[in-house]
């Protein structure tokens, strides 16, 4: 088992593009949760999937944020429209209905730079 | 609703010195605290955790208490090495997701 493993590591974009991020969570894994963490702040929660089901979005997920689990394993981020306060850590994490938050295994993340 | 605080940083240590960070939270109901540490260019790695009151973590020569009547899980390591020098979280978690501190970067130096 290779762990949790997001693409790109890096991306930086114009204000005003789309970009989109990809999680592969553990394969054992039901449960995704996509996290975003600014500079010098800790990891803030965003939305989780249970299998293909999107169960709880925050209010930090704006319109312009829309997350998919289509098949229960690989997950999307999206962000349409960038704007400069996107600027930020995204990071995925995975774990098992059973494990709950003990089994959390988070990748190393997708930073977004947007100029 | 639920938050965690942690003591601001960077905290900077010489090798061998005794370390403490403190945390405390606010939190509904009974919620398991950890503490994780992040790497310069890495993804978060759980240090320790405890699921009640009065349990310790350990791991790695760190200790941190669940003490529920301070709402406290301070972090400690008797003897820092230079490779302990990362950001540590705290933070807790209602079993589904984690509410983060904003992090203390360690800095400890030969």
């Amino acid at each position: 088992d290779t762990g949790v493993s997001q693409d790109p590591r890096h991306k930086i974009t114009k204000r005003g593009q789309n970009v989109t991020f990809r999680c592969d969570p553990i394969s054992e894994h039901n449960r995704l949760y996509w996290y975003r963490q600014t500079l010098g702040q800790g990891p803030e929660f965003l939305t989780y999937f249970q299998n293909e089901a999107q169960l709880e979005k925050s209010r930090l997920l704006s319109d312009r944020f829309s997350a998919e689990r289509p098949k229960g394993s690989f997950s999307t981020l999206e962000i349409q429209r960038t704007e400069q306060g996107d600027s930020a850590m995204y990071l995925c994490a995975s774990s098992s209905e059973a494990t709950g938050s003990y089994g959390y295994t988070f990748g190393s993340g997708t930073r977004l730079t947007v100029v | 609703g639920n938050s965690v605080t942690q003591m601001e940083g960077p905290v900077t240590l010489s090798e061998e010195a005794f370390l403490t960070i403190n945390c405390t939270y606010t939190a509904t109901g009974y919620p398991s605290l950890f503490w994780y540490v992040q790497y310069p260019g890495e993804g978060l790695q759980l240090l320790l955790k405890a699921t009640k009151a009065d349990d310790k973590g350990s791991n790695k020569g760190f200790e941190a208490t669940y003490r529920k009547e301070t709402t406290s899980f301070h972090l400690e390591k008797g003897s820092v090495q230079v490779s302990d020098s990362a950001v540590y979280f705290c933070a807790l978690s209602d079993w589904n997701k984690f509410y983060f501190g904003s992090g203390t970067k360690l800095n400890v130096k030969p």
